[in-house]
């Protein structure tokens, strides 16, 4: 199996933006998902299908994704965005489900 | 309201076996996939295992292939992982989710799975 690539951590000022990368070999070709898992909670979906948003997740999150890079945008950025962050395939070759290595989300 | 419980956590040796239960009350299970996703202590998630609908297919990790059983009871709506010969490699939490959105739309509390060796 493999990992997706993501940066291990990113920091940003408060009501700045978070961009959050992804990358893999042609992933543009591939649905993308994103979770955000804060410290003792489960994960949380936050992105599908690249840039849609399930219910209640604010419109300050969204996501794009092309080439070798999906990316997740996090805009004004607040204290409660401190969490890591997972990307997430699925692999028609091999029918698994991959994860990025996770990036750590910080607000200074 | 969308609700998945795992249970069967717990502390075993290496070597030995454990099953952990998913119970989903909360909606149409039967029209969903479920499947099992763990998180080793301060590590990134990692997918083990997926099962449809009716039961009739089922993927498993490399990691875990061969030594994992999942199984699921539609009458009860429930989904089980049968852990056999466990390794200290396995100790992580471990969470069922609903499958959706070419991801994993509804997930668990977690259970907690520590193998010692």
């Amino acid at each position: 199996s493999y990992v997706l690539t993501q940066p291990p951590s990113v920091s940003v000022a408060p009501g700045q933006t978070a961009r959050i990368t992804c990358g893999e070999n042609n992933i543009g070709g591939k649905s993308v998902q994103w979770y955000q898992q804060k410290p003792g909670q489960a994960p949380v979906l936050v992105i599908y299908y690249d840039k849609d948003r399930p219910s209640g997740i604010p419109e300050r999150f969204s996501g794009s994704n092309s080439g070798n890079t999906a990316t997740l945008t996090i805009s004004r950025v607040g204290a409660g965005d401190e969490a890591d962050y997972f990307c997430q395939v699925w692999d028609s070759n091999s029918y698994h489900y991959v994860f990025g290595s996770g990036t750590t989300v910080t607000v200074l | 309201q969308v609700h998945l419980v795992e249970s069967g956590g717990g502390l075993v040796e290496a070597g030995e076996s454990l099953r952990l239960s998913c119970a989903a009350p909360g909606f149409s299970f039967t029209d969903y996939y479920i499947s099992w996703i763990r998180q080793a202590p301060g590590k990134g998630l990692e997918w083990i295992s997926y099962i449809s609908s009716s039961g009739s297919t089922i993927y498993y990790a490399d990691a875990v292939k061969g030594r994992f059983t999942i199984s699921r009871d539609n009458a009860k709506k429930s989904v089980s992982l049968q852990m056999n010969s466990l390794r200290a490699d396995d100790t992580a939490v471990y969470y069922c989710a609903r499958v959706g959105y070419s991801g994993f739309d509804y997930w668990g509390q977690g259970t907690g799975v520590t193998v010692s060796s």
